[in-house]
């Protein structure tokens, strides 16, 4: 099975753009999570889809925001950048929401923001 | 709230001899405990994981973990280190109890393990 696909690989933006990543689950996998990954801050959740609908939402302002869709594909969307959120943006998916089940992480998107 | 601790940003330790890498969690309930591996420019892996059940679990690459409730630790663990295992590692959990934010995995700070030839 191919893993979780995450494009681009690398962005760089300007202050006040706005930038959407994407992501690619396992087949079959129907929970997609986000994280932001910083040095100083370490992992953080950002938000987790399944069946196309926002479950959780970890503490991140409204410019972050994500969708899923049928096939389980899924966004995010970061508006009016800043350069605090320059960062290695995680996606994982997992089989289902059972809280025992590992997720699966993609090799993420780098973002820099100038 | 759930939270993870891992004490020590680095692990130092030769080729050949046994390696521990700490953790310490805190929920409310009782724990869903993960450890994941990073290499540089590289997304998370999964090695191990504690459900439930005997407190020595075992992963990939020769790794394990044992999971021990009173300290509330589960400790990262291999009998040889290989230079290939010198990576960041993580600790994650998530609370078995229901309630607000205790789906997301929350990471520790992550230990960067380097092995020495």
């Amino acid at each position: 099975k191919a893993g979780v696909t995450q494009t681009p690989r690398y962005l760089i933006k300007t202050r006040g753009q706005q930038v959407t990543l994407s992501c690619s689950p396992i087949s079959g996998h129907r929970s997609v999570s986000w994280y932001q990954q910083t040095p100083g801050q370490g992992l953080q959740f950002l938000f987790e889809y399944f069946s196309e609908t926002q479950r959780n939402k970890g503490n991140f302002p409204g410019r972050f925001s994500g969708r899923q869709f049928s096939n389980s594909r899924s966004e995010m969307n970061v508006s009016t950048l800043e350069l605090g959120d320059s960062a290695l943006y995680l996606c994982a998916s997992s089989l289902s929401r059972d809280k025992s089940y590992e997720q699966y992480f993609g090799p993420g998107t780098r973002l820099t923001v100038t | 709230a759930q939270s993870v601790a891992q004490p020590e940003d680095q692990v130092n330790v030769a080729e050949g001899n046994p390696l521990t890498v700490k953790c310490t969690y805190s929920v409310s309930g009782n724990p869903y405990l993960f450890w994941y591996v990073q290499y540089p420019n590289r997304g998370l892996q999964f090695l191990l994981k504690y459900i439930t059940g005997d407190n020595l679990v075992k992963g990939s690459y020769g790794f394990e973990a044992e999971f021990n409730k009173s300290q509330t630790s589960f400790h990262l663990k291999k009998p040889s280190a290989l230079v290939s295992d010198s990576a960041l590692y993580f600790c994650a959990v998530r609370d078995r109890n229901s309630g607000a934010g205790s789906y997301q995995l929350t990471f520790g700070k992550g230990t960067k393990l380097s092995v020495i030839p």
